[in-house]
């Protein structure tokens, strides 16, 4: 069975400080990746995702994540954080069960950022 | 293109209740997937539809349940409401052709007292 680990549910950062928020998984087969972000009262959106082909990834609004395979990774980076990141970051793992995907979500992380 | 819209967005419902909660994909989109968000289990996955079929189930009672329409919309159900239902249930649609990104709605928030 797939599962995800976020570490840390709470992060704070100081305004444009490094953002790093930490996601490990597990799958049995090749797994896509994703990173989603919500706002207060809103629902997910859509990060950025890993599915084959180039390990660093890139998203909107500055995000990026690396899939590292050996370590079972896919952390969350952006160089500078800005006031507007305030929101709860969600990674998530998908697998196709018999042919049919199944993603799983991780706990949560909620970032503060710090003026 | 139009989101993914939930309707209603916040319900007030007494133990015992039955509710019922409504999904309209986007235009083209097939698939439309439902999670409960609670701040204890973050987003549980509850079941997917695929033209008007279940293809995923997770690990809900059978006091939930869901259906889905020629148009893609989806409903979801919940019978004999407990306190421990509130919870914000979220609406994801996607093309179904596994590409795997799914599109969310902003949830209907569910309070039952």
């Amino acid at each position: 069975a797939q599962s995800v680990t976020q570490l840390g549910s709470h992060v704070s950062v100081s305004e444009g400080a490094l953002v790093l928020l930490r996601c490990n998984y597990s799958s049995s087969v090749p797994p896509y990746l994703f990173w989603y972000v919500q706002y207060p009262n809103q629902g997910l959106q859509l990060l950025l995702k890993y599915t084959t082909g180039a390990t660093l990834v890139k998203g909107i609004n500055g995000f990026e994540a690396e899939f590292k395979k050996s370590e079972t990774s896919f952390h969350l980076t952006k160089p500078s954080a800005h006031m507007s990141d305030a929101a709860e970051y969600f990674c998530a793992v998908s697998d196709r069960p018999g042919g049919y995907q199944k993603v799983t979500f991780g706990i949560g992380t909620k970032l503060q950022v710090i003026p | 293109k139009a989101g993914v819209t939930q309707t209603p967005r916040y319900l007030i419902k007494t133990r015992g209740q039955q509710v019922t909660l409504s999904c309209s994909p986007i235009s083209g989109h097939r698939s439309v997937s439902w999670y409960q968000q609670t701040p204890g289990q973050g987003l549980q996955f509850l079941f997917e539809y695929f033209s008007e079929t279940q293809r995923n189930k997770g690990n809900f009672p059978g006091r939930f349940s869901g259906r889905q329409f020629s148009n893609s919309r989806s409903e979801m159900n919940v019978s004999t409401l407990e306190l421990g239902d509130s919870a914000l249930y979220l609406c994801a649609s996607s093309l179904g052709d596994n590409q795997e990104t799914q599109y969310f709605g902003p949830g209907t928030r569910l309070l039952v007292l």
